[in-house]
C-alpha cells in the first residue's frame, strides 16, 4: 500500500517558469515532510522539508507548501533552470514514530532551456 | 561523505551478499533503502549505536550490522529473482527523525 503518491510521473517546463511537483499521503500520523532531487548515478539529495506545524517552507528558489487538509504537499521551483532536471522525490515520516521515511515513486523534471 | 561498496553487483538465486555503507564523518545513525525500478526507496532498517532502530516491511533474511566506526553492513540471505534493485544507505546524526538523511550513490545488485 503506497502511503505517499505522486501521480505525475514526468513533468516538463521552460526554463524561467515555475515547475509545481505535487505528492499525496494517505497516513495522517505523517508530521515531517521532505523532498529529495536524484541526479542518475547518484543517491538522493535533500532538497527542504516542512513539519506538520507549518504549512510554508522556502528556501531560495525552493517553496513546499503543505496542506494538512488534503493530505498534499507541493514543491515549487522558481524560476527553473535546466539544472533542476532531475527526479524528485517526496518522502514523509513521523517525528513520534519509527525512524525512517516514505518516499513517493517519484517525478522526472525536464527543464527545456 | 557517504561511500558504497561495490557499485554493482551480480547473483543468483539463492546466493547470499554483503553490501557496505562508510557513513558521513560525525554521523552515527545509518538506514538502509531498497529502490526497485520505477519506485521510490522503501525503507528496510536503520542503525544506531550498533543496535537495529526500526525495521519496514523485510523478512528477516534482509540483517545488517554497524561497526565502532559507524559503518554498515546489508546482508541479504537466499537471493530472490525480486531481490534485484539499487540500495542505498543514507546516514545521519542521531535519531530521532528529522535530521537529514545524506544518502550514498548506492549498489546496483541484479539477481539471476
Amino acid at each position: 500500500d503506497q502511503q505517499v503518491k505522486q501521480n505525475s510521473p514526468s513533468l516538463s517546463v521552460q526554463e524561467g517558469r515555475i515547475s509545481i511537483l505535487n505528492c499525496d499521503y494517505t497516513n495522517s500520523m505523517f508530521d515531517y515532510f521532505l523532498w529529495y532531487k536524484k541526479y542518475p548515478a547518484e543517491g538522493p539529495t535533500f532538497l527542504i522539508s516542512i513539519s506538520s506545524i507549518k504549512d510554508k517552507n522556502e528556501d531560495g528558489r525552493f517553496t513546499v507548501f503543505l496542506n494538512k487538509s488534503a493530505k498534499h504537499l507541493s514543491l515549487h521551483i522558481v524560476p527553473s533552470q535546466p539544472g533542476d532536471s532531475a527526479v524528485y522525490f517526496c518522502a514523509a515520516g513521523s517525528l513520534t514514530g519509527a525512524n525512517n521515511l516514505f518516499f513517493g515513486t517519484g517525478t522526472r523534471l525536464t527543464v527545456i532551456p | 561523505g557517504v561511500t558504497q561498496s561495490p557499485t554493482h553487483l551480480i547473483k543468483t538465486r539463492g546466493q547470499q551478499v554483503t553490501l557496505r555503507c562508510s557513513s558521513q564523518s560525525g554521523h552515527n545513525t545509518v538506514s538502509w533503502y531498497q529502490q526497485a525500478l520505477g519506485q521510490g526507496p522503501q525503507f528496510i532498517f536503520q542503525y544506531y549505536r550498533k543496535e537495529e532502530n526500526g525495521r519496514g516491511n523485510f523478512p528477516p533474511r534482509f540483517s545488517g550490522l554497524q561497526f565502532p566506526n559507524d559503518s554498515s553492513e546489508l546482508n541479504v540471505n537466499a537471493l530472490e529473482l525480486d531481490d534485484s534493485a539499487l540500495y542505498l544507505c543514507a546516514s545521519s546524526l542521531a535519531p530521532p527523525l528529522g535530521n537529514e538523511q545524506f544518502f550514498g550513490p548506492g549498489t546496483r545488485l541484479t539477481v539471476l
